[in-house]
């Protein structure tokens, strides 16, 4: 069974250049979340999503980002314009919340660099 | 918001120790999980923790769900070195939707 699948798994672009970061879940899965991790702030998360609809965006850290679910097998976060502190690994993780453990399947992350 | 504080922030130790870490919250989880992060890699859960003084085992992995409901702990006994990686707690509560994560603990294990 495949997991979460993310790509690019690494990206470099220069600063102002536009971001999209792509992730499929988890078949049947009905809460996807989108993390950024860095050193300095560790995992943090940005957006969620249940059943294809956004649940908590509050994590986002402003305009320039963007998260979008059109469907349940596919999501997408966008960065426009990039700047170098928007460098981080972005990682999507899913879960199916009908077995209430809690368990989040992680994507193995895209790693961004702003220049 | 809420927030876990997990210890240590790294370990560095011999293979072969035994290792422990913990997470505390100033507010209550119905369930506590330990994930583990290999470099490179996205977290991969470990043990999940649903009622409050469980005791559950993985191996050479132990975790226990405090009493409160406001910690939990994470013991690894003799330490190999393929357990180097950064180790997260995370606490749910029911119907939450979302997970809080710790900041992560980083083991290094020295052969």
């Amino acid at each position: 069974d495949a997991g979460v699948i993310q790509s690019p798994r690494h990206e470099v672009t220069e600063m102002g250049q536009e971001v999209t970061l792509r992730c499929k879940p988890i078949s049947g899965h009905d809460y996807l979340f989108w993390y950024r991790q860095t050193m300095m702030r560790g995992l943090e998360l940005l957006i969620y999503f249940n059943n294809n609809v956004p649940i908590d965006d509050s994590g986002m850290p402003e305009d320039r980002f963007s998260a979008k679910m059109p469907n349940a097998s596919f999501s997408t976060l966008k960065i426009q314009p990039s700047e170098p502190r928007d460098s981080a690994v972005y990682f999507c993780a899913s879960s199916f919340s009908q077995r209430n453990t809690g368990e989040l399947f992680f994507g193995e992350g895209s790693r961004l660099t702003v220049l | 918001g809420q927030q876990l504080n997990q210890s240590p922030q790294s370990m560095f130790i011999q293979e072969g120790e035994d290792v422990s870490m913990n997470c505390t919250s100033s507010s209550i989880f119905n369930t506590w999980l330990w994930y583990k992060q290999d470099p490179g890699e996205g977290p991969v859960l470990l043990i999940a923790l649903y009622k409050a003084g469980e005791l559950t085992s993985n191996g050479r992995l132990t975790a226990q769900f405090g009493i409160t409901r406001k910690d939990s702990f994470l013991n690894i006994s003799a330490s190999i070195p393929s357990d180097v990686g950064i180790y997260f707690c995370a606490g749910q509560r029911t119907n939450a939707g979302k997970s809080t994560f710790g900041d992560g603990t980083t083991l290094t294990v020295k052969p």
